[in-house]
């Protein structure tokens, strides 16, 4: 079936900027996270979607970072005001919420690479 | 929240020879590690995970060891090959919910 899709796959952009990076999810998924991951660095955890419970935001660098996730699928997050240190690769995953002692596998797309010029 | 940490940061094996990545987690409460794979420009993958009611587990060359009193996992790499050579991600759980990850172990085998 179908895996994680993002969209661009890359993209450029001028400081200042606001830009958006869309995540398909595996159908039927609830959780979706957000990380950001610069060259040879580790997984920053941005944000977290689960269900209809309230997200955790608690990893967004700053008041410039959002992201919705809409009708349970789809989600976007949004960079206001970009800066050069906001390039990296953005990546998206989804997991199926299973019962509990279930596998909490995290599927991940292929990413966004953003490169603020 | 839980904090991960993970070690070591770099590690450089020959082929052949065993490679050994820790995780050490601080939720007594967390109770599902799984361990990643990112391969250079790819996506991480899942390649092994255990739950808290296991050990120990294994598959072919890579096995998980857990030590729930010390709140520790490893990776076990086993006669290691080139294609092994990737960033390694251990991450903690409880059940269904946020993951938190370490911040990855680079392994290079060398031929």
């Amino acid at each position: 079936g179908a895996g994680v899709s993002q969209s661009p796959s890359n993209k450029v952009t001028e400081k200042g900027k606001d830009v958006e990076l869309r995540c398909d999810p595996i159908s039927g998924h609830t959780a979706l996270y957000w990380y950001r991951q610069s060259l040879g660095q580790g997984l920053e955890f941005l944000i977290y979607f689960q269900g209809n419970s309230a997200p955790d935001k608690s990893g967004l660098p700053s008041d410039r970072f959002s992201a919705e996730r809409t009708g349970g699928s789809v989600s976007t997050l949004t960079i206001q005001r970009t800066q050069q240190e906001d390039s990296a690769v953005y990546l998206c995953a989804s997991s199926l919420r299973g019962l509990a002692g279930g596998r909490n596998e995290q599927f991940f797309g292929p990413g966004t690479r953003l490169t603020v010029l | 929240g839980e904090n991960v940490e993970q070690h070591p940061s770099t590690l450089s094996v020959q082929e052949g020879d065993s490679a050994v990545i820790k995780c050490t987690y601080s939720d007594s409460a967390s109770n599902y590690f799984p361990w990643y794979k990112q391969e250079l420009g790819k996506r991480p993958q899942l390649i092994i995970d255990i739950r808290s009611n296991v050990g120990e587990k294994k598959d072919q060359r890579i096995a998980v060891t857990l030590n729930k009193t010390a709140k520790h996992f490893s990776l076990h790499i086993t006669e290691t090959q080139p294609e092994d050579s990737a960033v390694y991600f251990c991450a903690a759980s409880i059940g269904a919910g946020k993951s938190t990850f370490g911040d990855g172990t680079t392994l290079t085998v060398k031929p």
